[in-house]
C-alpha cells in the first residue's frame, strides 16, 4: 500500500484558485501516469512521463499542467479549472512505459471544484 | 487508436455463482490485457493479466480467456465471495509505447 502515494487524498477548490497535486513512488520505476477517474467513464489517461520526460499528452486541457522533477516524484498544477473537472485523479508507476507491465496505481486524490 | 468496450455495466449475482465479464477490442495489434480490480473507495489493483500468445490464465478462482481473431478476452470468476464485489476494469495495450485503454467498467455485486 506504500509503494505509490498521492497528496491531498481530497481537495475542494473555487475555479479562481491555484493547487498542486503530489504523486510519488518508491517502486524504483521509471514512468509515471496521470489519470483522471470520472463517474460512468473509463480511466482517462492525462500524461504519461518516462525518465522524467514527457511521452504522452492526450489534448489535455491547458489548465492542467504536469511537472515530473525526478523518476520518484509527479506533479499535477491545477489553476482555473472548471466544475467539470471535478473527479478522482489517480496517479500510477510502472517500470517502463512500453513493456507489457503493471501499473500500480497510487490512492489518488478526490477533488471537487466549486 | 485503440477502443475497449467493456460489458455488463453492473452485475449482480448470489454467492457461490459465477461473473463473467467481457471486453473488446478495437486494434488488432493489442498484445496485452490486463484487468483491474477496484474496491470501494480504493485504487485500482491488478488481479490478473493475459498476453496475446495464451489463450486463456488461471489464478485460483480467476480466469481470463483471450480470442485474438474475434478481438475480445473475458474474465470468469468461480465460487464468487462478498468481498469480490468491486469495480472491474479491463484494458488493452499495444505494442511499443501505446498506453493503456481501459473499459468504462463493471460494478460487480455478490448478494450473500
Amino acid at each position: 500500500e506504500t509503494g505509490v502515494t498521492q497528496t491531498p487524498r481530497h481537495l475542494v477548490m473555487g475555479m479562481t484558485n491555484k493547487k498542486s497535486l503530489k504523486c510519488e513512488q518508491h517502486l524504483g520505476h521509471n514512468a509515471m501516469y496521470w489519470y483522471k477517474q470520472s463517474a460512468k467513464k473509463p480511466l482517462e489517461l492525462m500524461f504519461v512521463y518516462s525518465l522524467e520526460e514527457r511521452v504522452e499528452n492526450n489534448s489535455v486541457p491547458s489548465r492542467f499542467s504536469p511537472e515530473c522533477p525526478n523518476s520518484s516524484h509527479l506533479f499535477l498544477h491545477l489553476h482555473t479549472l472548471q466544475p467539470e473537472d471535478s473527479a478522482l485523479y489517480l496517479c500510477a508507476s510502472s517500470q517502463n512505459p512500453g513493456a507489457q507491465e503493471t501499473q500500480y496505481f497510487g490512492p489518488g486524490t478526490r477533488l471537487l471544484v466549486l | 487508436g485503440e477502443n475497449v468496450e467493456q460489458h455488463p455495466s453492473t452485475l449482480s449475482v448470489q454467492e457461490g455463482d459465477s461473473a463473467v465479464i467481457k471486453c473488446t477490442y478495437s486494434d488488432s495489434a493489442s498484445n496485452y490485457f490486463p484487468w483491474y480490480k477496484q474496491e470501494l473507495g480504493k485504487r485500482p489493483q491488478l488481479i490478473i493479466d493475459i498476453r496475446s500468445n495464451v489463450g486463456e490464465k488461471k489464478d485460483q478462482r480467476i480466469a481470463v480467456t483471450l480470442n485474438k481473431t474475434a478481438k475480445h478476452f473475458s474474465l470468469h470468476i468461480t465460487e464468487t465471495q462478498p468481498e469480490d464485489s468491486a469495480v472491474y476494469f479491463c484494458a488493452a495495450k499495444g505494442s511499443g509505447n501505446t498506453p493503456l485503454v481501459f473499459g468504462k467498467g463493471t460494478r460487480l455485486s455478490v448478494i450473500a
